[in-house]
């Protein structure tokens, strides 16, 4: 079957850095997406990631690592904003999204 | 306007009620989506329409009726839920030029449905 894992939930300090995983199993693979969702409102998009490498974007990076079926999202100088959960999806070879149950991320002060 | 938008943000139904939702995108694109998610769970996928017609319907229950009248607007229609039906509808809408063809999703803020 098709599986992606990611962490449950993470907690960091403002400021900080944080790591947040996702490892994946799916047939086939066409990129792997990273989406942020507050509570209450609609997951936006983040990154695609379909080469590896690390993909950097402000105080966001994405990297992949597809040998090893391997993703992360770091964020850096947490803000209390970042507080959210984050998820992660990847296309597999019939273009369908295969979706993660997302991290919870708490920013503490 | 933006980009897409749902209504009603919060619903309460009995078991035997029928009530529908309502997603709009202004994004121009031409696919849309419905997906359920619970919570602690992965977003499962229930319709695809693409130019409006039905592309993908993952084994979702008769109880839920989709309908795509034009590509800026998609209603997914209910009747007879059960608790468990309970979550988190969220409608998507993209630019999908073919079936192979990665494109980026972009989501409305959901409807809150309880069953009881």
């Amino acid at each position: 079957g098709q599986n992606i894992d990611q962490p449950t939930e993470m907690t960091a300090t403002e400021g900080a850095i944080v790591q947040i995983n996702c490892t994946y199993q799916t047939s086939g693979f066409n990129g792997l997406f990273w989406y942020q969702q507050h509570a209450g409102e609609a997951p936006t998009f983040l990154s695609y990631n379909v080469l590896d490498g690390l993909e950097e974007k402000g105080r966001f990076s994405s990297f992949l690592s597809r040998s090893k079926g391997y993703s992360y999202l770091l964020l850096k100088e947490l803000q209390m904003k970042d507080s959210a959960s984050y998820l992660c999806a990847v296309t597999d070879s019939n273009y369908q999204l295969i979706w993660g149950a997302g991290t919870k991320l708490i920013i503490k002060p | 306007e933006t980009g897409v938008t749902q209504t009603p943000r919060h619903l309460v139904m009995g078991m035997t009620n029928k009530k529908s939702l309502k997603c709009e995108q202004h994004l121009g694109h031409n696919a849309m989506y419905w997906y359920k998610q619970s919570a602690k769970k992965p977003l499962e996928l229930m319709f695809v329409y693409n130019f409006k017609e039905q592309t993908e319907n993952n084994s979702v229950p008769s109880r839920f009726s989709p309908e795509c009248p034009n590509s800026s607007h998609l209603f997914l229609h209910l009747h007879t839920l059960q608790p468990e039906d309970s979550a988190l509808y969220l409608c998507a809408s993209s630019h999908k030029t073919s079936g192979s063809d990665v494109d980026t999703q972009y989501f409305g803020p959901g409807t809150r449905l309880t069953v009881l």
